[in-house]
């Protein structure tokens, strides 16, 4: 069963610290796995996205990485600003042939506090 | 200069009611999709038009009728409505060959 499990469920971090956040999947074929940030009240947005291919990939102080072999990504933030206080979600996308289908994680919720 | 634009934001209706919720993009993008993220935060696909063409339809119940007129525009029609309805509904869009998804800011429907 294609599935995408993320850790922890909510952080609770003061500013300026670093956090990373843990995303777990058992998706097949796998085609990308994607970061979004997702403010409340407001629809998701891509902060990354990671072929096979790629071990690292950074957007500003986000750095996402993903081990294809253990199905594991992790999305660290640096110097975390109240801004950043959002729901993360760990999307991996599978292609069935004709479309592409995204699977989701329920989402880590992180709050910053100052 | 909203890129996925989705009205309205805000739907407060009773049990047995028909609503649309209608989606547009100007992105030029020819696939559009239909979300549902419950209570949990969780994001499901209902449906996926490619070219105004149906490509995906999960398993919805026949209440909801996706509607794509043209490529910019996926309606979404929910006939007698449930208290399960509940929840926050997003429209995305994306280009095909391209894996960049853009969402809409959502509807939050609540049905009493």
């Amino acid at each position: 069963k294609n599935q995408v499990e993320q850790s922890p469920q909510s952080l609770i971090i003061l500013e300026g610290k670093n956090c990373t956040l843990q995303c777990n999947y058992t998706v097949s074929p796998f085609s990308n796995l994607r970061w979004y940030k997702q403010d409340t009240g407001r629809g998701p947005v891509s902060l990354t996205i990671m072929t096979f291919s790629e071990n690292t990939k950074s957007n500003g102080r986000y750095t996402a990485t993903l081990d294809a072999d253990t199905k594991q990504s992790s999305l660290h933030i640096t110097a975390s600003q109240l801004s950043d206080s959002a729901s993360y979600i760990c999307v991996v996308s599978s292609w069935g042939g004709a479309t592409n289908k995204l699977i989701f994680g329920t989402g880590t919720l992180l709050a910053v506090q100052p | 200069d909203t890129a996925v634009s989705q009205t309205p934001k805000y739907l407060v209706t009773q049990m047995g009611n028909d609503k649309s919720i209608k989606c547009e993009q100007n992105l030029g993008h020819d696939t559009m999709y239909w979300y549902k993220q419950d209570s949990k935060k969780f994001l499901k696909i209902m449906f996926s038009y490619n070219n105004k063409e149906l490509i995906i339809n999960e398993t919805v119940p026949n209440r909801f009728s996706p509607k794509s007129p043209d490529k910019a525009h996926l309606n979404l029609h929910i006939n007698s409505l449930e208290l399960g309805d509940s929840a926050v509904y997003f429209c995305a869009s994306s280009r095909q060959g391209e894996i960049g998804y853009t969402f809409g800011s959502g509807t939050r429907l609540t049905v009493v």
